[in-house]
């Protein structure tokens, strides 16, 4: 089957940008996500990006898809303590990867 | 309208036991999922509904687990003859289609519920 594929664990300051990577497989994925999940709340979808854009910017929050190398990214801008989350990537086929847990320190 | 809301949202039981557990989606949204999360895992997809059509149930784990949404509204998932390893969160979401400006394929965006958390013991 497809799979997806995260690094488990970034820590930043506050105030620093965080870039949180993903790999996948399913080639033909017409969309990506992002989710974040926060302790003991659901799954919220932080963004998407469609597979025929290579950048997709929301405020605070910058996807860049590299199709070629089968490779997204989130980039947060000004992290703040209130970012600290676990942050999933998933693609059209609904395969999560294990999650990141942004961990950001005053 | 508060959500997805998901019942029970803790459910232990002994092992070989059968449990159901429901969803109800956000009213307008036409689409239903149903995942399986474990401890340091990402979701894992198990099965999804259009309206009451079940498109999609390769995913299911096992012929143990089954799901139905009779009337297109809520669903249920039911596992029989539980064991350990059916411990975990198993979360619905809902969606409705949309369009993405400037996209010809529509999205839909899911919406996650609580879940219910399954303990077997």
């Amino acid at each position: 089957g497809e799979d997806v594929e995260q690094s488990l664990f970034l820590s930043v300051r506050e105030g620093d940008s965080s870039v949180i990577n993903c790999t996948y497989t399913d080639s033909s994925s017409t969309y990506l996500y992002w989710y974040k999940q926060e302790p003991g709340a659901g799954l919220q979808l932080l963004t998407y990006i469609f597979s025929n854009m290579d950048m997709k910017q929301d405020q605070r929050l910058t996807v860049l898809l590299n199709k070629k190398d089968k490779h997204l990214s989130l980039r947060i801008a000004d992290t703040q303590t209130g970012d600290s989350a676990i942050y999933f990537c998933a693609d059209s086929t609904l395969t999560f990867g294990k999650g990141t847990m942004l961990l950001v320190s005053p | 309208d508060t959500g997805v809301s998901q019942n029970p949202r803790h459910k232990i039981t002994k092992r070989g036991q059968n449990v159901t557990f429901r969803c109800d989606p956000i009213s307008e949204h036409n689409r239903l999922y149903w995942y399986r999360q474990t401890l340091g895992q990402g979701p894992e997809f198990l099965t999804y509904f259009q309206n009451e059509a079940q498109l999609e149930k390769s995913r299911l784990l096992s012929d143990r687990f089954s799901a139905e949404r009779p009337k297109g509204s809520f669903s249920t998932l039911e596992i029989q003859r539980t064991e350990q390893g059916d411990s975990a969160m198993y979360l619905c979401a809902s969606s409705l289609m949309t369009r993405d400006r400037g996209q010809r394929r529509p999205f839909y965006e899911q919406y996650f519920g609580p879940g219910t958390r399954l303990t077997v013991t």
